[in-house]
């Protein structure tokens, strides 16, 4: 079975700098990976998503993702961080095109 | 289009009790899917349908949890006779059919039970 783990639970960041948060998966087939968002009091909302071709994905927001076969990680990128990225971001795995398994998520905090 | 919507949003109910969580999709979406999500934990896949048919159940849906989309339109998920571990937030999620490939599935609010 494929799971994720997101190293760190907490990232703290100030406002305008970059923030980088990690997301290792594992599995013994090929893998479809997606981070998802979650504002307080919302529902998750897809930033960007891996299927196939370019290893580099582009999302919503300014975040990027890049798909590491070899390292199995998807780790998620922004240059330069708003106070309303405050949200906790969850990393996802599928190897099908219904289930999707997430990790225990990540708190981004951004301070002034 | 609202998108996914819940009903209701809380619910507190006493151990042993039977409780029932609505789900309205977005309308073109064939498929709907079901995920538990405890406190500090990513949520959990339960069940998935695909318009009336139920396709898949985890080993997390004990005999207790039942979960219906009658006519492949809102779908309903009962618990019967809660205990304390229930106690978690019950998202759902639609998306358009994935046919091999994973389409975005989009989350509802989510409804909080607490069994007390």
């Amino acid at each position: 079975a494929q799971s994720v783990t997101q190293l760190d639970s907490q990232v703290p960041v100030f406002e305008e700098a970059p923030v980088e948060l990690r997301c290792n998966y594992s599995s013994s087939v090929s893998v479809y990976l997606f981070w998802y968002v979650q504002y307080p009091n919302q529902g998750l909302q897809l930033l960007l998503k891996y299927l196939s071709g370019s290893t580099l994905v582009k999302g919503i927001n300014g975040f990027e993702a890049e798909f590491n076969k070899s390292q199995t990680s998807f780790h998620l990128r922004k240059p330069s961080v708003h106070i309303s990225d405050t949200a906790e971001y969850f990393c996802a795995v599928t190897i099908n095109d219904y289930k999707l398994s997430f990790g225990a998520g990540t708190t981004v905090t951004v301070r002034a | 289009d609202t998108g996914v919507s819940q009903d209701p949003r809380h619910k507190i109910t006493k151990r042993g009790q039977n409780v029932t969580f609505r789900c309205d999709p977005i309308s073109e979406h064939n498929r709907l899917y079901w995920y538990r999500q405890t406190l500090g934990q990513g949520p959990e896949f339960l069940t998935y349908f695909q318009n009336e048919a139920q396709l898949e159940k985890s080993r997390l849906l004990s005999d207790r949890f039942s979960a219906e989309r009658p006519k492949g339109s809102f779908s309903t998920l009962e618990i019967q006779r809660t205990e304390q571990g229930d106690s978690a937030m019950y998202l759902c999620a639609s998306s358009r059919d994935g046919t091999g490939v994973p389409q975005e599935a989009f989350f509802g609010q989510g409804t909080r039970l607490t069994v007390v």
